[in-house]
Formats: structure tokens, C-alpha cells, sequence
């Protein structure tokens, strides 16, 4: 299958600065890429769609000030997560779907952690 | 609105015995492919099996089966011949056919336990 990169695996950060985490998919374009939460135990939690060339789409609930989407080529969408507090902290996985099918390819996740 | 049912947080099951994970789903839609996915402790989402809803046929990728009824919204997996790298997270998803965003609505998961 596919190949989806995430970078960093783990981040730790200070609270009130900001972290960027990248996904890549890497051996295929993907206009659609998508954004998860997990909680320990707990099921994946669609945060937001990001669309190559245009606005990302949040779920509701989802601050769409603090969870800033960038998706500026067909194999990158990154998330920012600004002025992060501790409660922010969680596992985020991102997926991208391969054009024109229902086929999603998951990255292996980052765990940001907040102090 | 798409709502996908695992009503068993935890399974265990003895290495080599067969393991079945329930699933149940509600939605309106007649088209939409459905999907158990694995999360190891890597916590690496691993696609195990999909089942396209308009296929009355079972999928099967082998070791791994599911028992899909349509009409009663109902997509179980089955695990024959367990082994110990079968622990992990499942998670039923679906996918309706009709949209663009093919977004994915997964279940809470099933936290499977092979025993040695």
C-alpha cells in the first residue's frame, strides 16, 4: 500500500509556544488529507479535512484559530498547533485519501506533549 | 449522520482459537464500503478488511473474515487462528459512497487481547 509519513513521532513543548507537525504522503498526490485526535483507549476523533489549494474544514468544536491547516502541495498538509497548553496534549494522526477512490493511508501518528 | 456500534471495549481469545468483534452501523445510505482497521500498540492504523456494501459476497483476506448483513446493519470480524500479533485496537469504519470528503466514521473499538 501507500506510504504516509508524519514528522516529528513525539514532540514535547513548552506551554504557550506553537508546534508544527508535517504529513506527507510519498509515493502518491493527495489532494485530501485528514487530521485525527486519539485519546488513550479511545477511538480517532476527525478534527478537520484539508483540501490541497484551499481551506481546511473543521469538525464542530474543533478552534480552527488554535489548529492552524496548511495544505500547500499535493504531498504536504501540516498542523500547527498554536500557543499549545497541556491540555492539548494527544495523539495526532493524519491520513491521506488517494484521488478519485475511497482509499486512506494513515501516518503513524505524532504524540505532543505539553508541559 | 453515519453512527458505527462496537459494543465490546475488551476481547480476549487463546492463541489458535477463532475470535469474532461485533459491529453495527446506522445510516440512510444505500452505497458505502466498510472497513475493519488494526492499531497495534505502535498505535500504526493498518487496514485489515474492506467490504463494498454492494457486494452480497463476504470479504475475506486470509485469516481474517467478516460476516456482513446488510439489512441488519451488522459487519462482525472474524479472526481464525489467533496469534499473539493479532493484539491490538479494531475499529470498524465507514465510508458512504454518495460525497466528495470520504470521510471515515469510526466505531470506539474493540482493545483485543491474544492469550499465549
Amino acid at each position: 500500500g501507500a506510504v504516509v509519513s508524519q514528522h516529528p513521532s513525539r514532540v514535547i513543548c513548552k506551554s504557550g509556544t506553537s508546534v508544527k507537525i508535517e504529513c506527507r504522503s510519498l509515493d502518491f498526490q493527495a489532494t485530501t488529507m485528514f487530521w485525527y485526535r486519539q485519546f488513550p483507549k479511545q477511538s480517532l476523533m476527525l478534527m478537520a479535512t484539508s483540501n490541497e489549494g484551499s481551506k481546511a474544514t473543521y469538525e464542530q468544536g474543533v478552534e480552527k484559530d488554535k489548529f492552524l491547516i496548511n495544505h500547500a502541495s499535493l504531498t504536504l498538509s501540516t498542523l500547527t498547533v498554536t500557543s499549545a497548553h497541556p491540555e492539548d496534549s494527544s495523539f495526532y494522526i493524519c491520513s491521506a485519501k488517494v484521488p478519485y477512490s475511497y482509499e486512506q493511508y494513515f501516518g503513524p501518528g505524532t504524540r505532543l506533549t505539553v508541559t | 449522520a453515519q453512527t458505527v456500534t462496537q459494543s465490546q471495549p475488551e476481547m480476549s481469545v487463546q492463541e489458535a482459537e477463532t475470535v469474532t468483534l461485533s459491529c453495527t452501523y446506522d445510516t440512510s445510505e444505500s452505497n458505502y464500503y466498510l472497513f475493519w482497521y488494526k492499531q497495534p500498540p505502535s498505535r500504526q492504523m493498518i487496514l485489515v478488511i474492506r467490504q463494498e456494501a454492494y457486494k452480497q459476497q463476504n470479504a475475506t483476506e486470509n485469516r481474517f473474515s467478516v460476516n456482513f448483513q446488510k439489512a441488519a446493519k451488522s459487519f462482525s470480524l472474524k479472526i481464525s487462528d489467533s496469534q499473539l500479533g493479532d493484539t491490538a485496537m479494531y475499529f470498524c469504519a465507514f465510508i458512504p459512497l454518495r460525497g466528495s470528503a470520504r470521510q471515515l466514521t469510526f466505531g470506539s473499538g474493540t482493545q483485543l487481547t491474544v492469550l499465549p
